[in-house]
């Protein structure tokens, strides 16, 4: 089982809609959480962190957390085509000073 | 402010020739990090070094070695490179301070070996 999984799409929604991301994890002790936004050709971008359970918001952004399930989750509200990107998710396993990556997911926002 | 900046952008290499990927941070932290990215893998750790004058193997360690040259700057090395070194390699710094820990990345270096 990877560390950290997520579908790696793609994952097309209309202009104007809620684009929801998913991400799983295995080791039940990760206390960090990470969103990076990764354009085609560029370095990853860090957009969000949540480190409680709960939901975190930040302008059209929110990530939600459940640690008894093990997964995190990323909204995006009103998707533009500008946020059309790949988004990794990564945790910071229980012990270590070091981001586990997943291999990403791929948003397509339609015009 | 650069943040992280990573030398060359881009570079081709025969098999057997040799290099030292640059990297180089101005936010004064202190650990640095060396990834590599391959479509369909993810971003897998090579390297990394927790703070100045230590070093400690990633995931995929093989081929590669590291230099902590000072608190600001990290190098990697490909002493004898192979095709299955084709990849595009990622600097990071971060500062953790307990639970809150962001990471920020360079521009990346895509290399070729032929």
């Amino acid at each position: 089982q990877k560390e950290v999984e997520q579908n790696s799409g793609p994952l097309s929604v209309p202009e104007g809609a809620i684009a929801s991301l998913n991400c799983t994890y295995s080791d039940r002790g990760s206390q960090s959480f990470f969103w990076y936004r990764q354009y085609s050709g560029k370095s990853p971008e860090l957009i969000m962190f949540i480190y409680s359970n709960g939901d975190k918001e930040d302008g059209r952004f929110t990530a939600q957390l459940n640690k008894a399930s093990q997964y995190v989750s990323l909204l995006i509200r009103d998707s533009q085509p500008s946020d059309s990107a790949t988004y990794l998710c990564a945790v910071i396993p229980s012990g270590f000073q070091k981001l586990v990556f997943g291999t990403g997911t791929r948003l397509l926002v339609s015009p | 402010n650069a943040g992280v900046t990573q030398t060359p952008k881009f570079q081709v290499l025969k098999t057997g020739q040799s290099m030292t990927l640059q990297c180089a941070q101005d936010m004064n932290h202190n650990s640095m990090y060396w990834y590599r990215q391959d479509p369909g893998m993810g971003l897998r750790l090579i390297y990394y070094s927790a703070s100045e004058g230590t070093t400690d193997k990633g995931e995929v360690p093989n081929g590669y070695n590291v230099s902590r040259l000072n608190k600001r700057e990290f190098s990697l090395r490909l002493e004898s490179a192979a095709p299955s070194q084709t990849s595009v390699y990622f600097c990071a710094s971060s500062e953790r301070q307990g639970v809150a820990y962001e990471q920020y990345f360079g521009p990346g270096t895509r290399l070729t070996v032929t």
